[in-house]
């Protein structure tokens, strides 16, 4: 049963406008949620991640929220660039009280941006 | 900035043959792991380790063997590959548990005819 679940799967944009990307979660104990930017072919850059509850965090364009309570988090991209074609993937972090913490991956969300 | 790398970035073999997929991290991170990516699906964790010598199975383990030779060198061992194992292979590290950052290498693309 997946976990992780984003949505949409894909979007298509055009540069300038803004977008939101969406991550609900069944994964419990919930310890933290991160965004991360897969380019093509390439590996996984991190971008946020939000560890409390109602935690909300900038990085330049990129903010993203999460809600523990709904299990819910947003990426939202403002002022899109065609650098930002690529697959946002959320992860959510699990600490079962080990010093290793089991991270469950979402499918992604495909961003396309247009001129 | 931390650094993972793999080798090689592209691997075809045939059913049956013996695969070894490598993976090098210079940032002193204890731990290292092993995921495998398809379409469709999030990663889904191999093998990981904790340190040198140590193995830890992860979700999808079957078919695959994995070794920590040192702190910098993990490897994925597929002794009888199998067409099913056609993916996109990602090694990754960090520090510690938690949330502490994993820091992706660029991912190896394994095709089984």
């Amino acid at each position: 049963k997946t976990q992780v679940e984003q949505s949409p799967q894909s979007l298509v944009v055009r540069q300038g406008e803004n977008c939101v990307l969406q991550c609900n979660y069944s994964v419990t104990p919930d310890n933290h949620l991160r965004w991360f930017k897969q380019d093509t072919g390439k590996g996984l850059v991190s971008l946020t991640v939000l560890v409390h509850e109602n935690d909300k965090t900038s990085n330049g364009r990129y903010s993203a929220t999460l809600d523990k309570d709904a299990k819910h988090s947003t990426l939202h991209i403002t002022a899109t660039l065609l650098d930002d074609t690529a697959t946002y993937i959320c992860v959510v972090g699990v600490n079962r009280g080990s010093a290793l913490g089991r991270l469950h991956f979402g499918a992604g969300t495909q961003l396309i941006v247009i001129p | 900035e931390a650094a993972v790398t793999q080798s090689p970035r592209n691997k075809v073999t045939v059913t049956g043959g013996n695969v070894t997929l490598s993976c090098r991290q210079t940032n002193s991170h204890n731990y290292m792991y092993w995921y495998r990516q398809d379409t469709g699906h999030g990663l889904r964790l191999i093998h990981y380790s904790y340190g040198a010598g140590n193995l830890q199975i992860g979700d999808v383990p079957d078919g695959y063997k994995a070794t920590r030779t040192t702190q910098e060198d993990f490897f994925l061992l597929l002794e009888l590959a199998s067409p099913s194992q056609t993916s996109l292979y990602f090694c990754a590290s960090s520090g510690g548990g938690g949330y502490a950052e994993q820091f992706f290498g660029p991912g190896t693309r394994l095709t089984v005819l």
